[in-house]
């Protein structure tokens, strides 16, 4: 089966740790994405990937750090220096990073809590 | 940059009657929009798209959205509703962010259907 994984569902911290979000796709999509949800506020981006080695910031990337070592794989660390970290929070791709037509497929989600 | 306005937080209405989602972008050369569902504690799925070519677009699950460039707005419908389709709906709107197309949500509309 194809598709985007997130773990793990839920994840607590302490106040002061960094944390990282593990996402990984099978569908050799070139383009990845974080977005950050939060109630009554829907989706913002966070880091956003258009191929291997290459990030680029999103909306709210102040407190967040990505990598983009291998195709499949878009970890996402939430450092000690994001003020209010707790959220959910969602990793998606597309085929294509520019071309917009396509839609972005999205993993099933980390919910973040800051102790 | 773009934004999106879904007008209604919240919707509640009966089991089996018609429902209207409202979503208003701002303008643009080139647009493409999408509708996502949300169920709870889960990532976002595509219920359709609107790229080009016919302004009534029709989607998974019996939804159905009609793209109005004049009033630039993107509104989903369902002609009669179920209990399963209680659920959060974002609007999307895809435009060109530097050398990539990015996805603008709107902050979402609750769905809730009664019994």
């Amino acid at each position: 089966d194809g598709g985007i994984t997130q773990s793990p569902k839920y994840l607590f911290r302490k106040e002061g740790q960094n944390v990282t979000l593990s996402c990984e796709q099978n569908l050799n999509h070139d383009a990845m994405y974080w977005y950050r949800q939060d109630p009554g506020q829907g989706l913002r981006l966070i880091y956003y990937s258009q191929i291997v080695n290459d990030f680029q910031k999103g909306d709210i990337a102040e407190g967040y750090s990505v990598s983009r070592e291998k195709k499949e794989s878009f970890p996402l660390t939430v450092t000690s220096a994001q003020k209010n970290p707790t959220a959910f929070y969602l990793c998606a791709s597309s085929p294509q990073p520019s071309g917009g037509r396509n839609e972005q497929f999205f993993g099933p989600g980390t919910r973040l809590t800051v102790l | 940059a773009q934004s999106v306005t879904q007008l209604d937080s919240q919707v509640p209405v009966f089991e089996e009657a018609p429902v209207e989602l409202r979503c208003n972008y701002s303008s643009s050369v080139s647009v493409y929009l999408f509708w996502y569902v949300q169920y709870p504690n889960q990532g976002l799925q595509l219920l359709l798209k609107y790229l080009s070519g016919s302004t009534l677009v029709k989607g998974i699950n019996g939804f159905e959205a009609e793209f109005n460039k004049s009033q630039t707005s993107f509104h989903l419908r369902k002609p009669s509703v179920h209990i399963s389709d209680t659920a959060e709906y974002f609007c999307a709107v895809s435009d060109q962010v530097g050398s990539a197309r990015q996805l603008t949500f709107g902050s979402g509309t609750q769905l809730t259907v009664l019994p």
